[in-house]
C-alpha cells in the first residue's frame, strides 16, 4: 500500500523568501500526485496535481511542484511567499496500481510566514 | 450544490452518546470519502463510496462507526457509543469519479467527545 512522507511538521519562514515542502512517497510504478493546502478553520482546498506528462506542474497561488520518479519525490516550492501562505500543506498520492480509488495523505507541514 | 457541504459544523457530545454527521456531496459526483484529522496528524481515511459499487470499509477504527450514502447522494457517517479518542474533525469529500480527478472537501464538522 501507498504511504506518503513529509519530512518537516513545520517550516518557518520570512515573507518574501522562497520554500520548499518536501514529499516522498512509497515507490509504485505509477502514480497520481496532489498537494492541498488547508487555511485557518477551513476545509482542503486542492493547489495542484501530477496526473502525467511534464514533470513541472504549476499551481494556483505561484505555487509549483516536481515529479521526481527515481527520487519518488513531489516537493512543493514557491519562490516569494506571502502572510497569506500561512497554512498547513498536505501532500497525497493516489496509485494507479490500485485503481486510483483514494487518496493516502501524509501528515502535513505547517508553514508559518513571519513578517 | 456548488461545493461539499456538511453539517452540522461543530458537535460536542457526552462520552458514550451516539452522533451522526451528514455530508451532501456535489451534485453529479460518484466518489464520496470521509476523513478524520486529528490534532497533530494527517488525513486518516475511513471510508469510500462508488456509485453502487460495495463501500471500501477498511479505515473505519472500529465497529461503532458506520456509514452509509443514500441514493448515491448524502452520506451519514454514524458513530455509536462515542470516546474521547473519537474528537476530531471529521472530513467528507466527493470526486466525479476515481481519485485521480482530486477531490472536493468539506468545510468539516469538528466533533468534540467530553
Amino acid at each position: 500500500a501507498q504511504s506518503v512522507t513529509q519530512l518537516d511538521s513545520q517550516v518557518p519562514v520570512f515573507e518574501e523568501a522562497p520554500v520548499e515542502l518536501r514529499c516522498n512517497y512509497s515507490s509504485s510504478v505509477s502514480v497520481y500526485l496532489f498537494w492541498y493546502v488547508q487555511y485557518p478553520n477551513q476545509g482542503l482546498q486542492l493547489l495542484l496535481k501530477y496526473l502525467s506528462g511534464s514533470t513541472l506542474v504549476k499551481g494556483i497561488n505561484g505555487f509549483e511542484a516536481e515529479f521526481n520518479k527515481s527520487q519518488t519525490s513531489f516537493h512543493l516550492r514557491k519562490p516569494s511567499v506571502h502572510i497569506s501562505d500561512t497554512a498547513e500543506y498536505f501532500c497525497a498520492v493516489s496509485d494507479r496500481e490500485e485503481g486510483a480509488q483514494k487518496l493516502v495523505f501524509g501528515q502535513g507541514t505547517r508553514l508559518t510566514i513571519n513578517p | 450544490g456548488a461545493g461539499v457541504s456538511q453539517s452540522p459544523s461543530n458537535k460536542v457530545t457526552e462520552k458514550g452518546k451516539d452522533v451522526e454527521l451528514r455530508c451532501d456531496p456535489i451534485s453529479g459526483h460518484t466518489a464520496l470519502y470521509w476523513y478524520r484529522q486529528s490534532l497533530g496528524q494527517g488525513l486518516e481515511f475511513l471510508i469510500y463510496f462508488q456509485g453502487n459499487s460495495a463501500p471500501d470499509k477498511s479505515g473505519l477504527p472500529s465497529d461503532r462507526f458506520s456509514a452509509e450514502r443514500t441514493g448515491g447522494s448524502v452520506s451519514t457517517l454514524t458513530i455509536q457509543r462515542t470516546q474521547q479518542e473519537d474528537s476530531a474533525v471529521y472530513l467528507c469529500a466527493s470526486s466525479p469519479g476515481q481519485g485521480m480527478y482530486g477531490y472536493t472537501f468539506g468545510s468539516g464538522t469538528r466533533l468534540t467527545v467530553v
